[in-house]
């Protein structure tokens, strides 16, 4: 299996700051014949499913705003939020999907300091 | 616009077997992607369960391929869940999602809402 590390577990961060979380996989997720990582980020709200913000590590799923961004290669990646809004506030999961058993990080809380 | 809705009983016996439905609406699913199951222990994680292609192609998590079924019906637009011998560990939200491409090493793209699954005698 390959296992997704999310540092940190939780986060707090005053609105207009800018947010950072790290993913860090157990092995490269970089696919060597199309130089692709393999790795997707998502948004949880509380009561709602999963929202895919981005994938292939730095490709902004339509509509969701530019103020996040995504970034790595091989196996440390990191989420970033450049300027956070109220609406912000969910858990962030990494997951990884090279291999035929896709993984999930285990969360990172964002909160508003 | 595709929509995805799972269906089943909120509550399952220990030892039993748990029965989920996702019903997809605004595309056929016989028209190509994965379709896979999701859950989410209360207060935890995500754990990927497993995926179908239209085709019959299945991909599994290997903790728990010994007790889970996946199965799609192109008739009714529609694939299923089945979990054997479920303990309490089994409680959990489950969700259905699409992949974001044809292709089942690509990102959940879409996901339904989600069912509440307890087991408990």
């Amino acid at each position: 299996d390959i296992v997704m590390t999310q540092s940190p577990d939780s986060l707090a961060v005053s609105l207009g700051e800018r947010a950072t979380i790290n993913c860090k996989s157990s092995q490269s997720v970089l696919y060597s014949s199309n130089n692709k990582n393999y790795v997707a980020w998502y948004q949880q709200k509380p009561g709602q499913p999963p929202k895919l913000l981005i994938y292939w590590t730095s490709t902004r799923e339509s509509g969701v705003p530019d103020r996040f961004s995504g970034s790595g290669s091989g196996t440390d990646f990191t989420l970033t939020i450049s300027s956070l809004q109220a609406e912000d506030v969910a858990v962030y999961y990494c997951q990884q999907y090279y291999s035929t058993f896709p993984t999930f990080g285990q969360g990172t809380k964002l909160e508003i300091k | 616009q595709v929509q995805l809705q799972e269906s089943g009983p909120g509550l399952v016996k220990p030892s039993e077997t748990l029965s989920l439905t996702c019903a997809v609406s605004g595309y056929s699913i016989s028209s190509g992607y994965y379709w896979g199951w999701i859950r989410q222990p209360p207060g935890k994680g995500l754990e990927w369960i497993g995926s179908i292609h239209y085709s019959g192609n299945t991909y599994y998590n290997p903790s728990l391929k010994s007790r889970v079924t996946i199965s799609v019906d192109t008739s009714k637009n529609q694939f299923s869940l089945k979990v054997n011998s479920v303990t309490a560990a089994d409680t959990a939200v489950y969700y259905c999602a699409r992949s974001r491409s044809m292709s089942h090493y690509d990102a959940l793209h879409i996901w339904g809402q989600g069912t509440m699954v307890t087991v408990s005698s």
